[in-house]
């Protein structure tokens, strides 16, 4: 099956720094999501963008299918920032390999004051 | 309205009770998913539902027992379960398996403890 990498594993922040997360994957993709798990463990959307680029507000997302990886860019992060962001990646085109997500090991997050 | 809802939020059981997991969308997604989670580990994949009809089972021991009673409804019976099944089970639905723009999205999750 695809594999799905993140770096880093793990990151610590000062308020108001800016940060790149990367997820690297090992086959074409027909659906990539980043997630952000709070501490409860809800699963919030952050982009859907299985290529190009996307933005909302001071986050942003590019995703290079023909090489493979995608990047969040979290910009002036802020200490609700802070959790689990997680790539999560499908590939195929029949209706059950398009359904399979598989994600990555995360990158946790902590923003300090 | 992008809402998964799951219930119960957690769950304390026994090696041999019997117990369901509840999940409910209202966006019209005909794809419904059950994922688990342990802790510190990403979500898994446990099963796919496809026009309320099952359409993968990522070969789940049979104490896990999925059931879509239609297509707003996804339940998962529990039966005989070991602690080591202790874990957050996460709901998701999508517009449609297999097609473009098929973002998924989850519910909040049940955090099951089994003794």
């Amino acid at each position: 099956g695809i594999q799905v990498e993140q770096s880093p594993p793990d990151l610590i922040l000062q308020e108001g720094a800016n940060s790149t997360l990367r997820c690297n994957f090992s086959d074409s993709v027909n659906n990539l999501q980043w997630f952000h798990q709070n501490p409860w463990g809800q699963l919030i959307n952050l982009f859907y963008i299985p290529s190009g680029t996307k933005q909302n507000g001071r986050l942003s997302a590019t995703t290079v299918a023909t090489e493979r990886y995608s990047l969040l860019y979290i910009s002036s992060s802020q200490t609700t920032d802070s959790g689990v962001y997680f790539c999560a990646v499908a590939s195929g085109y029949d209706t059950g390999t398009a359904s399979k997500l598989t994600f990555g090991t995360g990158t946790r997050l902590q923003v300090t004051l | 309205d992008t809402e998964v809802t799951q219930t119960p939020k957690h769950l304390v059981m026994g090696m041999t009770n019997k117990k369901s997991l509840k999940c409910e969308q209202h966006m019209g997604h005909r794809a419904m998913y059950w994922y688990k989670q342990k802790a510190k580990k990403p979500p898994e994949l446990m099963f796919v539902y496809s026009y309320e009809k099952l359409s993968i089972n990522e070969s789940v021991p049979s104490r896990f027992s999925p059931e879509c009673p239609n297509s707003s409804l996804l339940n998962l019976h529990l039966h005989a379960l070991q602690p080591e099944d202790s874990a957050l089970y996460l709901c998701a639905s999508s517009q449609s398996p297999g097609q473009v723009l098929n973002e998924q999205f989850f519910g909040p999750g049940t955090r099951l403890t089994v003794l």
